[in-house]
C-alpha cells in the first residue's frame, strides 16, 4: 500500500506571494492533518481535516487555510508568505481521525513533507 | 494542557551497545503516546505506540519502549545500537481533549558511533 505523499517536495517563494501543498493520504484514510516544523518551534499542528471537514486547528494566523476532498486528499494554503513561514510542511494521514468526538487510537502516518523557502 | 519533555538534545552511543532516549509526558487522564524517527529530509516514521495494557512496547527496528505511569515516562529502548539507528527522535502525546492531534517533544539527535 502507498503510503503518504505530498506534492511538491521543495518550494521556494517569495515574500507575499502564496502557495498551494498538497497531500494524498494512504488509501483507505480519512483524516488528514497538518504540521509545521521548524528548528525553532519544532513541530507544530496546523490543522486536520476529516470527512472534508475542518475538526480542529492549532494556533496559527488565518494566512493558514486548508481543505479536503471527497477522495480524502487535502490541500493546504499560505498566503502573503512571510520569512517565517520557512519550514518542512508534514501533512500525516491515520484511518478515522475524530469522529463524533470520540478519540481515535490511530496512528498517524507521515508524508516525507514540503520544504518551503521563502525568499 | 499535555506536553512533552525530551530531556536529552544529543545522545551518542557506540554500536552494538543499549540506547535509551527519554521521554516524560504531563497529561491529564490516560496518555496516548508515541515515538516517531525522521532520517534526514524525510518525514516521520512510525516506531511504537503505547494506548493500554502492557507497559512495555514493541515497535519497528528492534525498537521498544516502557510505559511508567508513576514516572510519568515513555523511554524509548533498543538492545543493540546500530549505525544505521542514527536519526532525530521524537516523542508524542495525543491530545487528550478529543482533537486528532500530536503534541511532539522536541527531539533528541541519535548519534551511533562504529
Amino acid at each position: 500500500k502507498a503510503g503518504v505523499t505530498q506534492t511538491p517536495r521543495y518550494l521556494i517563494k517569495t515574500r507575499g506571494q502564496q502557495v498551494t501543498l498538497s497531500c494524498s493520504p494512504i488509501s483507505g484514510h480519512r483524516s488528514v492533518s497538518w504540521y509545521q516544523q521548524t528548528p525553532g518551534q519544532g513541530l507544530q499542528f496546523l490543522f486536520e481535516y476529516f470527512s472534508e471537514t475542518q475538526r480542529n486547528k492549532g494556533n496559527f494566523p488565518g494566512r493558514f487555510s486548508g481543505r479536503q476532498f471527497s477522495n480524502s486528499r487535502s490541500e493546504m494554503n499560505v498566503s502573503t508568505l512571510e520569512l517565517g513561514d520557512s519550514a518542512l510542511y508534514l501533512c500525516a494521514s491515520s484511518l478515522k481521525g475524530v469522529d463524533r468526538g470520540y478519540l481515535s487510537t490511530d496512528t498517524q502516518y507521515f508524508g516525507p513533507g514540503t520544504r518551503l523557502t521563502v525568499l | 494542557a499535555q506536553s512533552v519533555a525530551q530531556p536529552e538534545d544529543q545522545v551518542n552511543v557506540a554500536e552494538g551497545n543499549p540506547l535509551t532516549v527519554k521521554c516524560t509526558y504531563s497529561v491529564s487522564g490516560n496518555p496516548y503516546l508515541f515515538w516517531y524517527v525522521q532520517y534526514p529530509n524525510r518525514g516521520l516514521q512510525f516506531l511504537l505506540k503505547y494506548i493500554t495494557g502492557d507497559n512495555l512496547v514493541k515497535g519497528s527496528y528492534g525498537f521498544e519502549a516502557e510505559f511508567n505511569k508513576s514516572q510519568t515516562s515513555f523511554h524509548l529502548k533498543k538492545p543493540s545500537a546500530l549505525v544505521s539507528d542514527s536519526a532525530l527522535y521524537f516523542c508524542a502525546v495525543r491530545d487528550i481533549t478529543g482533537a486528532n492531534n500530536l503534541f511532539f517533544g522536541t527531539g533528541t539527535r541519535l548519534t551511533v558511533i562504529p
